[in-house]
């Protein structure tokens, strides 16, 4: 059955880096656009970044471009999120979701991954 | 970018009432509108995806209609498990922009 699992989580100091890593199985991976989505305490979903099966293309939201870098190893069926000058405001929850082919909604999702952002 | 935006923000019903969920967007997005159901301490789940069609697994009592910029979510029977926030998200083309949700509970 598909599974996401994410890991790295964890807490850092503001300005610092942290890896987020999301394992896939279950599935065709290489095939398969996987997304990150983040929930900050008590708030709502935000679109975070995604990354083609092929790793062509990748896209940003607008509130981590230019610090945040996606990338996948196909040969290890993981995504990774390379999260850098971290602020207070990227603490959330930061779920991996897949997307089916040539879609952009989920229809599976990991259990999350908690960032804590804190001096 | 196109924004969403969601109508209302928290309501309360009755077992067995009809709820109606509005989502919007800011420029037209045909019908590449999805819906999701969030539950407390959950991960969220899909429900609705291309404006209307169900994804495996959910109950018939959830629907969605809609094309363009305004979209609905439909719960035609209201029970208790139906307790969540329900999200929007529009999937044309990144960004993956999600409305601010609807917390639905039971009056």
């Amino acid at each position: 059955q598909v599974q996401l699992v994410e890991s790295g989580g964890g807490v850092v100091q503001p300005g610092r880096s942290l890896r987020l890593s999301c394992a896939a199985s279950g599935f065709s991976f290489s095939s398969i656009a996987i997304h990150w989505v983040r929930q900050a305490p008590g708030k709502g979903l935000e679109w975070v970044a995604d990354i083609w099966g092929d790793g062509s293309k990748k896209y940003y939201g607008e509130s981590v471009e230019g610090r945040f870098t996606i990338s996948r190893d196909n040969s290890k069926n993981t995504v990774y999120l390379q999260m850098n000058s971290l602020r207070v405001d990227d603490a959330a929850v930061y779920y991996c979701a897949r997307a089916p082919l040539g879609r952009g909604y989920f229809d599976y999702w990991g259990q999350g991954t908690l960032v804590t952002v804190s001096s | 970018d196109i924004q969403m935006t969601q109508s209302p923000s928290s309501l309360s019903a009755s077992i067995g009432d009809r709820v109606t969920i509005t989502c919007r967007a800011s420029q037209d997005i045909s019908t590449y509108l999805a819906w999701y159901q969030q539950k407390p301490g959950k991960v969220p789940k899909l429900l609705i995806y291309a404006a209307s069609t169900l994804q495996s697994g959910v109950p018939s009592r959830f629907g969605g209609s809609g094309s363009g910029t305004d979209f609905t979510l439909t719960i035609s029977s209201l029970q208790p498990e139906d307790v969540a926030t329900y999200y929007c998200q529009k999937y044309n083309s990144a960004p993956f922009t999600f409305g601010p949700g609807t917390k639905v509970d039971i009056k």
